[in-house]
């Protein structure tokens, strides 16, 4: 069993929708969380980080953490087709090494 | 330089052949990560320099792979007879200090191809 689990999708949704996107984990050491956006053939940027368990908005942008299940999620409201890119889950302990999901790719469709 | 330079951005290499890979960081970022990005698979963590040290090579596959950092700057991901599993993207990172939590800036990598 992978440490990071990631639907790899593709997800696919008409401009305008909620685009919901999670990973679940196994290792109760992370506390640091974080979704990265991958365009095609560029390095991922991070879009969202959070620190143990709650959940933090960034304009369109939500990202919440369940630590108690293991779970995290990232939603994307009013989505338009810039966001049309792979997703990146990545999390950490206390230290500099990211564990990364598999990612999932998305299309907004216009 | 403004983000994270790695060069060649593409690499295609016949089977046994050996490759290498650089990575030009943020100037001032004194921690570097290499990982690797095979298809359909998560980005897999290599090695990671703190200055010229590297303390963690923990991720290096095989003694075929190799990395070195000098002037605290510049770094150079080697492979030596490289196999076709080898295919993949490489990318660098670079952070101001040590700790993902601090976040860190990708470069776009090297999409590596053995033949």
């Amino acid at each position: 069993q992978k440490e990071v689990e990631q639907d790899p999708g593709p997800l696919s949704v008409p401009e305008g929708a909620i685009v919901s996107l999670n990973c679940t984990y196994s290792n109760s050491a992370f506390q640091y969380f974080m979704w990265y956006r991958q365009y095609s053939r560029k390095g991922p940027e991070l879009l969202m980080y959070t620190y143990s368990s709650g959940n933090k908005e960034d304009g369109r942008f939500t990202a919440q953490v369940d630590k108690s299940s293991k779970y995290i999620s990232l939603f994307i409201r009013d989505s338009q087709p810039s966001d049309s890119a792979t997703y990146l889950c990545a999390m950490s302990g206390n230290d500099y090494k990211l564990s990364f999901g598999a990612g999932t790719t998305v299309t907004v469709r216009a | 330089g403004a983000g994270v330079s790695q060069s060649p951005s593409n690499k295609v290499t016949e089977k046994g052949k050996d490759v290498e890979l650089r990575c030009d960081p943020i100037s001032g970022h004194t921690a570097l990560y290499w990982y690797r990005q095979s298809l359909g698979q998560g980005l897999e963590f290599l090695i990671y320099f703190q200055g010229n040290s590297a303390p963690d090579k923990s991720g290096l596959p095989s003694d075929r792979f190799s990395a070195e950092r000098t002037g605290g700057s510049v770094s150079t991901l080697t492979i030596q007879r490289t196999q076709q599993e080898d295919s993949a993207v490489y990318l660098c990172a670079s952070s101001l200090i040590a700790g993902a939590n601090y976040g860190y800036t990708f470069g776009s990598g090297t999409r590596l191809t053995v033949v």
